[in-house]
């Protein structure tokens, strides 16, 4: 059971467009999201996060939209350049009482982009 | 500052070696993480370390042993592994406060291959 879907597997953009990355989820209880970009051979770098109080949040380039009643978040990068060519993995938790965190995560999305 | 560090970069090792990985972090943080990665796929949990004891394993093989001298230092003992134990093993960190939503930091990595 996959409870963080990333459905696209790869996405190519023209440098200077906007990128759009989507991500859905199944788990009502995740209440903290994350997206993680990862280059080959290296470890996932954190971008950005949103939790579920809010429905956006932005840093830069970056903004996350989340859509709680279709448990649906998205990334957007604007606008795009060669050295976000990456892979993108989108994150939940769940806020617990105790117990470590665990993270769930998609299956990534290769983002290319094209000069 | 967000740095995980991981050693070595690189491992070659064969099936009835004996080799640790190590990793360190100076941000505090209480919670520290082993994860797996395969080629195309997303991290994958092995074990939690939660103020320095055993929080989560996830029913990882016992030739993979793990190890957290102090809360700064996580170290993953190897041995007697196999050809599909191949893969880059990622340590992370996290603050550990319950209730709050927390952020997982990566180190770089260690690429292994067990020949």
């Amino acid at each position: 059971d996959q409870q963080v879907k990333q459905n696209s597997p790869s996405l190519s953009v023209q440098e200077g467009r906007i990128s759009i990355l989507n991500c859905d989820y199944t788990n009502s209880m995740f209440d903290y999201f994350l997206w993680y970009k990862k280059y080959p051979a290296e470890g996932p770098t954190f971008l950005i996060s949103i939790s579920s109080i809010k429905d956006k949040n932005e840093d830069g380039r970056f903004t996350v939209f989340l859509n709680k009643s279709a448990k649906h978040l998205s990334l957007h990068i604007v606008p795009s350049q060669p050295g976000d060519s990456a892979v993108y993995f989108c994150a939940a938790s769940a806020r617990r009482i105790q117990g470590a965190q665990k993270l769930v995560f998609g299956q990534g999305t290769r983002l290319t982009i094209n000069p | 500052d967000t740095e995980v560090t991981q050693t070595p970069k690189h491992l070659v090792m064969g099936m009835t070696n004996k080799k640790s990985l190590k990793c360190e972090q100076h941000m505090g943080h209480r919670a520290m993480y082993w994860y797996k990665q395969k080629a195309k796929k997303p991290p994958e949990l092995m074990f939690v370390y939660s103020y320095e004891k055993l929080s989560i394993n996830e029913s990882v093989p016992s030739r993979f042993s793990p190890e957290c001298p102090n809360s700064s230092l996580l170290n993953l003992h190897l041995h007697a592994l196999q050809p599909e134990d191949s893969a880059l093993y990622l340590c992370a960190s996290s603050q550990e406060y319950y209730g709050f939503l927390e952020t997982q930091y990566f180190g770089p990595g260690t690429r292994l291959l067990v020949l």
